[in-house]
């Protein structure tokens, strides 16, 4: 399967616990973006990143969250101290490189997180 | 105001009808326009992928843009079953790095 992977498909957690959720980028592409989707709101972006850097994180809470896209291995979207407001499904897509920034994003089906 | 606006629909229609979706949009900043099919329970998958103002055909599907209204809309020709999904408008702005989306509508094609 070369399509954006992500996982876990479910994960559930306590309030206090942390979550780790993973992105495998498409073959070829070199660009990450994370999104969150609320029941019945839209798609909304929370970061961006290239390999080793975060490009844009103008959508990522200030507190408990975190992103990483290091040198080998997938992307991790990191929530510490989970409360029930982030239940939601998380999004990862993934781009190719390229000089216009305005590439095609292709979005992995998501990580559906629950908070008892 | 939101900056993308989206009926959620439901919108049901009998096999082999057109359909037409649309959105609306306020920021005059945004320069590419896409739609997404989302069945349930499955990630957004890329449909349609145009840059500025115009028409574009893919089978059974049409994209138009029409800018000086900031409208868009997405046509499908002789619905099948298998069109029945969520489908998402999605915007961005020359060089930004970040989508925004419509909510969505909930189109359900009956056999």
């Amino acid at each position: 399967n070369a399509g954006v992977m992500q996982n876990p498909r479910h994960l559930v957690r306590r309030r206090g616990q942390e979550a780790r959720l993973r992105c495998s980028p498409m073959k070829g592409h070199s660009h990450v973006y994370w999104y969150r989707q609320l029941p019945e709101e839209g798609l909304k972006f929370m970061v961006y990143l290239q390999k080793e850097n975060i490009i844009d994180e103008s959508g990522m809470p200030k507190e408990r969250f975190s992103a990483e896209f290091p040198k080998e291995g997938p992307s991790i979207l990191r929530i510490q101290q989970v409360v029930r407001g982030d239940s939601a499904a998380y999004f990862c897509a993934s781009s190719p490189p390229g000089q216009n920034s305005n590439q095609p994003q292709h979005f992995g089906d998501g990580t559906r997180l629950s908070i008892l | 105001q939101k900056e993308v606006e989206q009926d959620p629909g439901p919108l049901s229609v009998p096999e082999g009808a057109i359909v037409s979706l649309n959105c609306t949009y306020s920021n005059s900043a945004f320069q590419y326009f896409m739609w997404y099919r989302q069945y349930s329970r499955k990630g957004p998958e890329l449909l349609m992928y145009t840059y500025s103002s115009g028409n574009k055909e893919d089978g059974r599907f049409t994209a138009q843009v029409d800018k000086s209204s900031k409208y868009i809309s997405l046509f499908i020709r002789d619905s099948q079953p298998s069109d029945s999904a969520t489908y998402l408008c999605a915007m961005s702005a020359v060089g930004a790095n970040n989508l925004f989306f419509g909510t969505g509508t909930r189109l359900t094609v009956i056999p």
